[in-house]
């Protein structure tokens, strides 16, 4: 089975603090994306990754930045945590443009 | 514009009645259509997916979708809803670019 982890499932920071999301998959898959899910309004997709160093813009990046230096890790940083981005972060991978997202668990954070 | 828009916020259903889930999109291209289903707490977990063929598509769980190009939808039935079905039901489309659009999501429950 594939299996996507994420390093927390709950997650409390504050504001102005740097924050590290990780995701690894075990699949070698090459694709990975991060999402942001809030009520109402679905998944909205922040960054994903083609493959190792390579990273896409999302609809929603302002506030992001990620790093993929290995294919199984994908990382999502919150450069300065604001009250907004209180949120549920989802990671996904999948082997390529046709083939099924797998997503973690997700994290739920909250920024104080 | 690309987008997916699921009618229905929440929807409720007596257990053994038929469920039909509705899903629209606007797609430039030929679309790649996803069912995904979220269990409280958890990640998505693919229910089912059309890229081309025959446009009644089975799934997991007993779910099937069609996939009606003129009407430019994609809904999901259920003949026979189960309690554990209750959840969130999330509908996406995506093409050769791979990223996925996601809908606002439906919320089902499930009456005794």
């Amino acid at each position: 089975d594939v299996k996507v982890t994420q390093s927390s499932r709950y997650l409390v920071k504050r504001t102005g603090e740097k924050v590290f999301l990780e995701c690894v998959q075990d699949m070698d898959h090459e694709n990975m994306f991060w999402y942001r899910q809030d009520p109402g309004l679905g998944l909205r997709l922040i960054y994903f990754s083609y493959d190792v160093k390579m990273k896409e813009k999302g609809d929603i990046p302002e506030g992001y930045s990620v790093s993929r230096e290995k294919k199984e890790r994908f990382s999502l940083i919150l450069e300065s945590a604001s009250t907004n981005q209180t949120s549920m972060y989802l990671c996904a991978s999948r082997s390529g443009p046709r083939e099924t997202q797998y997503f973690g668990p997700g994290t739920r954070l909250l920024v104080l | 514009a690309q987008s997916v828009t699921q009618p229905d916020i929440h929807i409720t259903v007596s257990e053994g009645a038929s469920l039909e889930l509705r899903c629209n999109y606007s797609y430039g291209a030929t679309p790649y259509l996803f069912w995904y289903v979220q269990s409280p707490g958890q990640g998505l977990q693919l229910l089912l997916k059309y890229f081309s063929g025959d446009t009644l598509v089975q799934g997991i769980k007993g779910f099937e979708a069609e996939f009606k190009r003129s009407q430019s939808s994609f809904n999901l039935r259920k003949p026979s809803v189960h309690w554990s079905d209750a959840a969130e039901y999330f509908c996406a489309v995506g093409g050769n670019t791979g990223k996925l659009i996601f809908g606002q999501g439906t919320t089902l429950q499930v009456k005794p």
